[in-house]
C-alpha cells in the first residue's frame, strides 16, 4: 500500500536560515511520481514539483531544491535563505501508476502526507 | 487565467442537514478531483472525473455523498445527511488530463457541522 510519512510536524527557522523537510514514502510499484506542495494560508495547495521514479537527479529551482533517493525512499525538500513568505504547510504526496504505466481511466490516486508547518521568523 | 473557482467557502450546519459545494475548474481542464483535507492531515482523494465520468470514486462514502459533473466542466459534491464528522475542508482540483499531471486547486470550502 501507499504511505508517506513527514515526520516533522512543526519546523521553526529564523529568516534567511537554510531548512529541510524530510519525506519517506513507500510503494511496491516500480512507476510512481513523487510531489511537494505548497499551501500557503488562504488555503490553495500550490504545485511544486513533481518526480518520475525512474528520474533521481536532484532538481535545483531558485531556492529551492529537491533530493530524491531510492535506496532510502526519500525525497527531501530543501530552502535556502527562508523568507517569511515561505511559511505554509508542506506536503509530499504519492502518486502510483501502477507497474506497466499510467493507464487512463485507472486509479490515479494522489497519496499526502501529513504535512509540515513551516514558520519562518523576522 | 482564473484559477479553480470554488463555492461557499464557508459553510456551517447542523448535522443531519444536506449541503453541496460547487467547483469550477480551470477552463479546458478536463480532469477534476474532489478531495477532503481533514484538520492537521493531507487531502484525500474523494472522487475523480475524466470528462463527465466518474473514473475513480472508491474513497466516496456512497450511502450520504454523491457528486455530479454534468456537460464535463462544473461539478458538484454533495452531502445528505451531513454527520459531526464530515467537518473538514473539501478541495476542488483540475488538470488537463490525467497521468499525475500538475493539478490545480481551489480555496476549498470549510464545512463545520454543529
Amino acid at each position: 500500500a501507499q504511505k508517506v510519512t513527514q515526520a516533522q510536524t512543526e519546523i521553526s527557522v529564523v529568516e534567511k536560515e537554510d531548512v529541510t523537510l524530510d519525506c519517506v514514502y513507500e510503494t511496491r510499484d516500480t512507476t510512481y511520481y513523487l510531489f511537494w506542495y505548497k499551501q500557503p494560508p488562504s488555503g490553495e495547495l500550490v504545485f511544486l514539483i513533481r518526480r518520475n521514479s525512474f528520474d533521481e537527479q536532484n532538481e535545483i529551482s531558485g531556492r529551492y531544491s529537491w533530493n530524491f533517493q531510492k535506496s532510502t525512499s526519500s525525497f527531501n525538500f530543501t530552502i535556502t535563505a527562508s523568507q517569511v513568505v515561505d511559511s505554509a504547510v508542506y506536503f509530499c504526496a504519492l502518486g502510483e501508476a501502477g507497474g506497466s504505466g499510467v493507464t487512463q481511466g485507472g486509479s490515479e490516486k494522489l497519496v499526502f502526507g501529513k504535512g509540515t508547518k513551516l514558520t519562518v521568523n523576522p | 487565467e482564473a484559477g479553480v473557482v470554488q463555492s461557499p467557502r464557508y459553510k456551517i450546519i447542523e448535522k443531519k442537514q444536506p449541503v453541496a459545494f460547487w467547483c469550477n475548474p480551470i477552463s479546458g481542464h478536463n480532469t477534476l478531483y474532489w478531495y477532503r483535507q481533514n484538520l492537521g492531515q493531507g487531502p484525500e482523494l474523494l472522487i475523480r472525473y475524466e470528462n463527465e465520468e466518474a473514473v475513480d470514486d472508491s474513497q466516496l462514502p456512497k450511502d450520504r455523498f454523491s457528486a455530479e459533473r454534468l456537460k464535463g466542466v462544473d461539478s458538484t459534491l454533495k452531502i445528505q445527511p451531513a454527520e459531526l464528522g464530515d467537518s473538514a475542508v473539501y478541495l476542488c482540483a483540475s488538470s488537463f488530463g490525467g497521468g499525475f499531471g500538475e493539478q490545480f486547486f481551489g480555496p476549498g470550502t470549510r464545512l463545520t457541522v454543529l
